[in-house]
């Protein structure tokens, strides 16, 4: 089955505890991004890779880090997690990184930082 | 990626057809309009795209006016699992990069 899938789902951690959301995608999808959504604010991109070992930043990039070693796994890195970036998060791939491609999203990592 | 207008939210009932219109008085040559479905706690959901005309498949239709300043999503006889908040985005299909920017959306409450 085609699809994007994320780890872990919901989190709970401390401040300045570095963690990793993996997501990974079985559809050889060359564009892969980062999202957060928040209450009231839509859903802001944080960072885009349009293939291996190209990423850039999006709209809201600070605090985050990515990494595209492989065409299939897209991890998200916050070296040291604040509160406000408690938020929900959503993976997605496409077959290229232009607005007529379909954009396929993952269930999304609910992430709490106390 | 050009600017888009939708309601806020909308409300309706079960068996109603819906209509959800996106203003987007910036929109160039080049730019696709796409929407997309997104219930609590998922990812958005493809639902449909367009260039000019009408598009229909098997979930929605979307029609655009000849001068595509604006475009309707229409889903026929909603039902309670329609209850969700779309989004239109429009943008360069040839473009690569950031070009997935949601507004806020509209959310659609379907009601019994």
């Amino acid at each position: 089955e085609a699809q994007v899938t994320q780890n872990p789902r919901y989190l709970i951690t401390v401040t300045g505890k570095k963690l990793t959301v993996t997501c990974s995608q079985n559809m050889n999808h060359e564009y892969m991004s980062w999202y957060r959504q928040d209450p009231g604010l839509g859903l802001r991109q944080i960072y885009y890779s349009m293939n291996v070992e190209v990423t850039d930043k999006g709209d809201v990039p600070e605090g985050y880090k990515v990494s595209r070693k492989e065409k299939r796994n897209f991890p998200l890195i916050l070296e040291s997690p604040s509160p406000n970036q408690t938020s929900l998060y959503f993976c997605a791939s496409s077959f290229g990184g232009s607005l007529a491609d379909t954009q396929y999203f993952g269930p999304g990592t609910r992430l709490t930082v106390l | 990626l050009a600017k888009t207008t939708q309601p806020i939210s909308m409300d309706s009932y079960e068996g109603q057809e819906v209509n959800i219109t996106c203003s987007h008085n910036n929109i160039a040559t080049n730019d696709y309009i796409t929407w997309y479905q997104q219930f609590p706690s998922q990812g958005p959901r493809f639902i449909i795209q367009g260039y000019k005309t009408k598009v229909t498949n098997e979930v929605a239709s979307l029609f655009i006016p000849a001068d595509r300043k604006s475009s309707t999503l229409s889903l026929p006889r909603v039902s309670l699992s329609d209850t969700a908040v779309y989004y239109c985005l429009v943008g360069e299909g040839n473009n690569a990069g950031n070009m997935l920017t949601f507004g806020g959306g509209t959310r659609l409450m379907v009601k019994p």
